[in-house]
């Protein structure tokens, strides 16, 4: 199975909204709406920011959105904030009853 | 709250199997499904597999042949196996609650092949 494709980086000023792609087949992203995007910081384990496309765990901020459209899903970050600069991730279920994940987002905040 | 915690040997030499175990405190390892996990020094994340508590278990078809996760209910923990390593399956692994991970999440270990 093949990672997912996503941008290696994407920047955004405080305050402003950015959009993270993450691009798969129709084995994967645009067969099941089973897409989770993880933040991670530099040294420290993923978290979960969203599930089932577009639904947050408890405790995570409403300002993290996820959206799916044919064979790619995306990640919004509204109101961008400095704590927001991370590495991010998707993943998607496959047909192989499997998972892959994305190659991974830089986000910064300039 | 539910915390992990990776446990096993940090230097591995190539074509040796590594084995790690992962201790699941603050709540049952029954009723979930659980995943390993790794990250490359520098790279990105891959899925290894998951196990059910029950123990059927499922695997990254480019590491199948050489993987096994197992789960001890008794201790509250799992564990992977990963045969025949070498210098590319140096990474930081993870355990995680969850087929995907969904949560919570080891804090990670590093594990090194190199004679």
């Amino acid at each position: 199975q093949s990672a997912l494709t996503q941008p290696a980086s994407v920047s955004g000023s405080p305050g402003q909204s950015i959009t993270i792609s993450c691009t798969g087949t129709s084995s994967d992203v645009g067969g099941y709406n089973y897409v989770s995007w993880y933040q991670q910081h530099p040294g420290k384990a993923p978290k979960l920011m969203i599930y089932d496309v577009s639904n947050r765990p408890s405790g995570v901020s409403n300002r993290f959105s996820g959206s799916k459209s044919g064979n790619t899903a995306s990640l919004t970050i509204s109101g961008l904030q400095a704590e927001d600069e991370a590495d991010y991730y998707c993943s998607s279920y496959t047909s192989s009853s499997t998972y892959v994940f994305g190659t991974g987002t830089k986000v910064t905040v300039v | 709250q539910v915390q992990l915690q990776e446990s096993g040997p940090g230097l591995v030499k190539p074509s040796e199997t590594l084995s790690l175990t992962c201790t699941v405190s603050g709540g049952s390892i029954s009723s979930y499904y659980w995943s390993w996990i790794r990250q490359p020094p520098g790279k990105g994340l891959e899925w290894i597999g998951y196990i059910y508590y029950s123990g059927s278990a499922n695997y990254n078809p480019s590491l199948k042949s050489r993987v096994t996760i197992s789960v001890d209910t008794s201790k509250n923990q799992f564990s992977l196996k990963l045969s025949s390593v070498t210098a590319a399956d140096t990474a930081v692994y993870y355990c995680a609650r969850g087929s995907y991970g969904s949560g919570p999440w080891g804090q990670g270990t590093l594990v090194t092949v190199s004679s």
